[in-house]
C-alpha cells in the first residue's frame, strides 16, 4: 500500500459545483497535513494546512479523520480558475521528509 | 523577498554532458530538497539537506550529487547526463526544526537530455 494515496481523477465539474477529494495515508504516526495546488508545468503551491478540528479558507474546507486515516478537501462554488492538480502532503512527527500524493486532477468547465 | 530561486529555468544537454542546477533561498530555512517530476510519477525526492554542510539521499539519488556549502544554496549536479534524467526539477525549502511546516517551492528547471 502506498504511503499516501489519491484518486488521480480527473474530476470534471461545472462552474458553481461543489467537489470533494480524499487522500488516505498509511502511517498512523503522521502528524502534519497539507493540501497543495499545482498548475500545469508550474511549481506546487501551498493551498492550506489541515488542522485536527478542520479548517476553512473561503470556498475551501479541509478535514482530518485520524480514525480512518484520511484527509479531505472540499471546494464550494467551483471557478474555472480552480482547474489544477491538488496534492496531498503528509508529514510524520519528527520526520524531515514530507510524503506527497500523486495528485488529483480537477477540471472546471463553463 | 524572492523566496526560492532556481537557475537555470530551461536547459538542453547532450548525453554525457555535465551541469549543475542552483537553488537559492533567502528565508533562512534549514531544510532544502531536490525533487524531480515526471508525467504520471508525481514528485520524487532526489536528495535533501537538513543543514549547512549536510546532505542525504532520497528516493531516486542515482546519477545525481548535491552540495550545501552555504545555508542558502543547494546545488544539484549531473556528472554524466542521461536521457532518463529528462525531467522537471523542483527545489524546495522548509524552516526546519522538525516542526509542522509546509515546504516552499522554486518555479522549476526544465531539463532535456538528448
Amino acid at each position: 500500500r502506498k504511503e499516501v494515496e489519491q484518486d488521480p481523477g480527473p474530476f470534471n465539474v461545472p462552474e458553481g459545483a461543489t467537489v470533494a477529494f480524499n487522500c488516505t495515508y498509511s502511517n498512523s504516526a503522521s502528524q502534519s497535513f497539507f493540501w497543495y495546488r499545482q498548475d500545469c508545468r508550474k511549481e506546487p503551491k501551498l493551498l492550506m494546512s489541515v488542522y485536527s478540528s478542520g479548517n476553512e479558507d473561503g470556498r475551501f474546507t479541509a478535514q482530518l479523520n485520524r480514525a480512518s486515516q484520511y484527509i479531505s478537501l472540499l471546494i464550494r462554488d467551483s471557478k474555472l480558475s480552480d482547474s489544477a492538480t491538488y496534492l496531498c502532503v503528509v508529514l510524520s512527527g519528527g520526520s524531515y521528509i514530507p510524503t506527497f500524493g500523486r495528485g488529483t486532477s480537477l477540471i472546471v468547465h463553463p | 523577498n524572492a523566496g526560492v530561486t532556481q537557475t537555470p529555468k530551461f536547459r538542453v544537454l547532450k548525453t554525457g554532458q555535465s551541469m549543475t542546477l542552483l537553488c537559492a533561498q533567502d528565508m533562512n530555512h534549514e531544510y532544502m530538497y531536490w525533487y524531480r517530476q515526471d508525467p504520471g510519477m508525481g514528485l520524487r525526492l532526489i536528495h535533501y539537506s537538513v543543514g549547512e554542510g549536510t546532505t542525504a539521499k532520497g528516493e531516486v539519488p542515482d546519477g545525481y550529487n548535491v552540495s550545501r556549502l552555504k545555508k542558502q544554496n543547494f546545488l544539484l549536479g549531473l556528472e554524466s547526463a542521461a536521457p532518463s534524467q529528462t525531467s522537471v526539477y523542483f527545489c524546495a525549502s522548509n524552516p526546519g526544526n522538525r516542526g509542522a511546516q509546509p515546504q516552499h517551492f522554486g518555479d522549476g528547471t526544465r531539463l532535456s537530455i538528448l
